[in-house]
């Protein structure tokens, strides 16, 4: 069965620094999202991103943030200049249609 | 906001019904999910219901929707150890492309 991959499992970085999180998503889709989950809270939007824009973002969805699909098929999220409050697991979702969303296994960000 | 709220946690014995509830706020939802998630994995689709419906089974699972009172359930008829995990209902507003989560339930499931 296909399913959305993401990379790294796993990012340690210090305050400050750029990091890039990477979604591979099934194949043919075409709607693209990334969720947050802070430690004991829920998961929160981020960001959809449909035809090559962003459709929707959150107000967490700042200027430190953005997406691309830089060769037409890895989805990634880049975070600027990383905070402690940035430590989360990091999910991304892809659907083949609006109201489908599948999700990945995540990225948990650690910021130092 | 679009509120989505659920019990923290529930522990069953192997082998009974577990019901896991969720109230949401919004009123024009389309679709209502049903995800799970295992210990250091993602988040799995179980199932969904759209708003029009009032009940939909997919074997041992069966989503209840109460539209009126805006109350979302999901039985886990004969509950096994593999079905410890935690369980997030999501849903869909009509407008946007953002699903809702809630809290998530945390399911213990006593062999």
């Amino acid at each position: 069965e296909p399913e959305v991959t993401q990379t790294p499992s796993h990012q340690v970085t210090q305050m400050g620094q750029e990091v890039i999180l990477r979604c591979v998503p099934i194949s043919n889709h075409l709607y693209f999202y990334w969720y947050r989950q802070i430690l004991g809270q829920k998961v929160e939007f981020l960001v959809s991103f449909y035809n090559n824009e962003i459709s929707e973002k959150s107000e967490i969805f700042d200027d430190q943030f953005s997406v691309e699909r830089p060769d037409g098929s890895n989805f990634t999220l880049k975070i600027r200049s990383t905070k402690l409050e940035d430590s989360a697991m990091y999910f991304c979702a892809t659907g083949g249609r609006r109201n489908e969303q599948f999700f990945g296994p995540g990225t948990r960000l650690t910021v130092l | 906001g679009e509120d989505v709220e659920q019990s923290l946690f529930l522990s069953v014995r192997e082998g009974d019904s577990s019901v896991i509830n969720c109230t949401y706020t919004d009123s024009s939802s389309t679709y209502l999910y049903w995800y799970k998630q295992e210990p250091g994995a993602g988040l799995q689709l179980l199932t969904y219901i759209f708003s029009n419906m009032d009940m939909k089974q997919d074997q041992r699972l069966t989503v209840l929707l109460n539209k009126k009172d805006k109350h979302l359930s999901l039985r886990i008829a004969d509950t096994q150890t593999g079905d410890s995990a935690i369980y997030f209902c999501a849903e869909a507003p009509q407008s946007g492309n953002q699903f809702y989560f809630g809290t998530g339930t945390s399911l213990t499931v006593i062999p």
